[in-house]
């Protein structure tokens, strides 16, 4: 089974709305952490906002907020007032295994969406 | 400034032949990782390094091979043996120790294609 979905291959938003990118995520593993990453054009990886499974608090950093809802185990990231810059594709990732675990700590990233940002 | 430098950005490679892929960070980062990206996908795991001198494979190891003599090198061969080795291939770094919110950090890249 896929431990991270993204069931959006491609998404438009027009420049200053909120757009929000889907994330649902697959483990038994109590202790874990979700990233999204944005992949611009040019091929660099570049980390946007971090949420760990114990997190009481919804992430958020600047622009970037993430809706995680751990019951659905799902954890959408929301861009509010989107600019053009914003075009990109976004990656949603989780590491799994906590302090105990002895986990290597090695991400496993979803398909992406790719964000297309109107003006 | 800190970061990871790989190299070159583009890379081609001829039938039987092995390449290097460099990957160089400044960072003091321990643990680096070695991905491949093929087009409109998402990153596959191809090896780590938690330590020098120490790796594992990841998901897509065959026909790759790497080596960490150096804290700060984590080079990846692709050998003969990977029959389709055309994709995107990304390194990546992280800080050490137990905080589980530590993001890895990433180079810009190397493509490479089959000649």
């Amino acid at each position: 089974a896929q431990k991270i979905t993204q069931t959006q291959p491609g998404m438009f938003v027009q420049e200053k709305e909120a757009v929000t990118l889907d994330c649902t995520y697959d483990t038994s593993d109590p202790s874990y952490g979700l990233f999204w990453y944005k992949q611009p054009s040019s091929g660099e990886m570049i980390f946007l906002i971090y949420q760990g499974s114990y997190d009481q608090q919804n992430a958020t950093e600047g622009r970037y907020s993430l809706n995680f809802q751990k019951a659905r185990k799902s954890a959408n990231l929301v861009i509010s007032a989107s600019q053009l810059g914003d075009s990109a594709m976004y990656f949603c990732a989780m590491r799994e295994g906590g302090i105990s675990s002895g986990s290597a700590r090695q991400l496993t990233f979803g398909s992406g969406t790719q964000l297309t940002v109107l003006p | 400034d800190g970061g990871i430098t790989q190299s070159p950005k583009y890379l081609f490679r001829k039938e039987g032949q092995n390449v290097t892929l460099s990957c160089e960070q400044n960072l003091n980062h321990d643990a680096m990782y070695w991905y491949r990206q093929d087009p409109g996908q998402g990153l596959r795991l191809i090896y780590y390094s938690q330590i020098v001198n120490d790796f594992q494979k990841g998901d897509i190891a065959e026909g790759y091979s790497v080596s960490r003599e150096k804290k700060e090198s984590f080079p990846l061969t692709v050998t003969s043996a990977q029959k389709n080795p055309t994709a995107f291939y990304l390194c990546a770094s992280r800080k050490s120790g137990d905080i589980s919110n530590q993001p890895q950090h990433f180079g810009d890249g190397t493509r490479l294609s089959i000649l």
